[in-house]
């Protein structure tokens, strides 16, 4: 099945600086990639979609300067949170859509990134 | 817009007794629904979805589900809970037709499992 590899993991970094977090389609292209922000119990929240070759698209309320996202190639994602503060401290995932729904995959998603903003 | 509701935030169920998990969706289409688990600190697996066919969905680990239109509802089963179900269980419905099929969660239903 596809497989989705996101890292890093886990993060810690100062309030102030950016950080980068990857997504990589290992055996599959992926046009598409869903970027979601979980707090602690609570569910995932769509942040951003994002399109190789294009802009992405931001859900009502995220902030585009904040939160960059580039598409650049078939198989590559990233998410930058930019200036972080310690209310970006999250838990992020990314989400690959399968070519089809009728796959037996259904979507792909990375294991995650543990984000602390200290 | 699509949207899913799951009832019931925590349900604590004695090890060997049924369970079910209520999911209810909103989408103006025939929806794709899915139910994911999340372990602590742990990413996202998929324990089954629908599409069309058979209304009664079988996944891995025992788990199956029952779709109802009449009643928008994709509610997940299991007849036997072991230990190892505790768990966070998300019930996502795909908007399909919107831009890049948008998969929407529900808030999650946190299954505790007692001796």
């Amino acid at each position: 099945g596809a497989v989705v590899s996101q890292h890093p993991s886990r993060v810690i970094c100062k309030s102030g600086t950016s950080v980068k977090i990857e997504c990589r389609s290992l055996d599959f292209q992926a046009t598409t990639m869903f970027w979601y922000r979980q707090f602690p119990k609570q569910s995932l929240m769509l942040m951003a979609t994002s399109n190789e070759g294009s802009k992405a698209t931001y859900e009502q309320g995220v902030e585009k300067d904040k939160f960059l996202i580039n598409h650049a190639s078939l198989t590559l994602s990233t998410l930058t949170v930019t200036s972080a503060h310690p209310e970006d401290s999250s838990f992020y995932i990314c989400s690959a859509p399968p070519p089809n729904l009728i796959t037996n995959y259904g979507y792909t998603f990375g294991s995650g990134t543990r984000l602390t903003v200290v | 817009a699509q949207s899913v509701t799951q009832p019931d935030i925590h349900i604590t169920v004695s090890e060997g007794a049924s369970l079910e998990l209520r999911c209810n969706y909103s989408y103006g289409a025939t929806p794709y629904l899915f139910w994911y688990v999340q372990s602590p600190g742990q990413g996202l697996q998929l324990l089954l979805k629908y599409f069309s066919g058979d209304t009664l969905v079988q996944g891995i680990k025992g788990f199956e589900a029952e779709f109802k239109r009449s009643q928008s509802s994709f509610n997940l089963r299991k007849p036997s809970v072991h230990w190892s179900d505790a768990a966070e269980y998300f019930c996502a419905v795909a908007g399909i037709g919107t831009a890049g099929n948008k998969l929407t969660f529900g808030g999650g239903t946190r299954v505790l499992v007692k001796p």
